[in-house]
């Protein structure tokens, strides 16, 4: 089983539309989540962190935690062709700071 | 302010040869990690330093591989002699504290031949 689960995709969405990512963990000790976004051939940019259960919002960005379940997801509203990349999520562990990261979801936002 | 640079963006060598891969963190930055990514696989750590001391090696393949960061400055990582599965992108990040936000580097793309 890997440590941090995507699906690959892609996630193909309309323009305007509500694009959800979603993301599993395995380590129940695991306290930080985050959400980067890459651009091909560019260098990942971190987009949102989370780290209580429930859910935060960032302008047009929403990051979900379900410790429970170990579940984090992204959601992003009224989704931009801009938006199209591959987003990459990454657990930091509780006796580590290295980043575990997921193989990233490509999103493709239709104009 | 400048980001976390790496050098070179992309390097081709052969099988048996010696790569030197540098990278130069936020400035301030006393938390430097060295990350990979190779072919159809997800990124993964492969080293943590806090300022010039190897906090996590955990991740290291092999010891073809050397990492240092003397002056807790900037950082090389030498691969020597480079194989095959080498190839990849070799991922630099940095964070002023332990916990706080990584901030990546572009990345050197590595092709081993």
């Amino acid at each position: 089983q890997k440590e941090v689960e995507q699906n690959s995709g892609p996630l193909s969405v309309p323009e305007g539309a509500i694009a959800s990512l979603n993301c599993t963990y395995s380590d129940r000790g695991s306290q930080s989540f985050f959400w980067y976004r890459q651009y091909s051939g560019k260098s990942p940019e971190l987009i949102m962190s989370i780290y209580s259960n429930g859910d935060k919002e960032d302008g047009r960005f929403t990051a979900q935690l379900n410790k429970a379940s170990q579940y984090v997801s992204l959601l992003i509203r009224d989704s931009q062709p801009s938006d199209s990349a591959t987003y990459l999520c990454a657990v930091e562990g509780d006796s580590s700071y290295k980043l575990i990261f997921g193989s990233g979801t490509r999103l493709l936002v239709r104009p | 302010e400048a980001g976390v640079t790496q050098f070179p963006s992309h390097s081709v060598i052969e099988k048996g040869q010696t790569v030197t891969l540098r990278c130069d963190p936020i400035s301030g930055h006393d938390n430097l990690y060295w990350y990979r990514r190779v072919m159809g696989k997800e990124i993964k750590f492969l080293l943590h330093f806090v300022k010039e001391s190897k906090q996590d090696e955990s991740g290291m393949p092999n010891n073809r591989f050397l990492a240092e960061r003397t002056g807790g400055t900037y950082s090389t990582l030498k691969v020597q002699p480079a194989e095959l599965e080498d190839s990849g992108v070799y991922f630099c990040a940095s964070s002023q504290d332990l916990g706080n936000t990584q901030y990546f580097g572009p990345g050197t793309r590595l092709t081993v031949l």
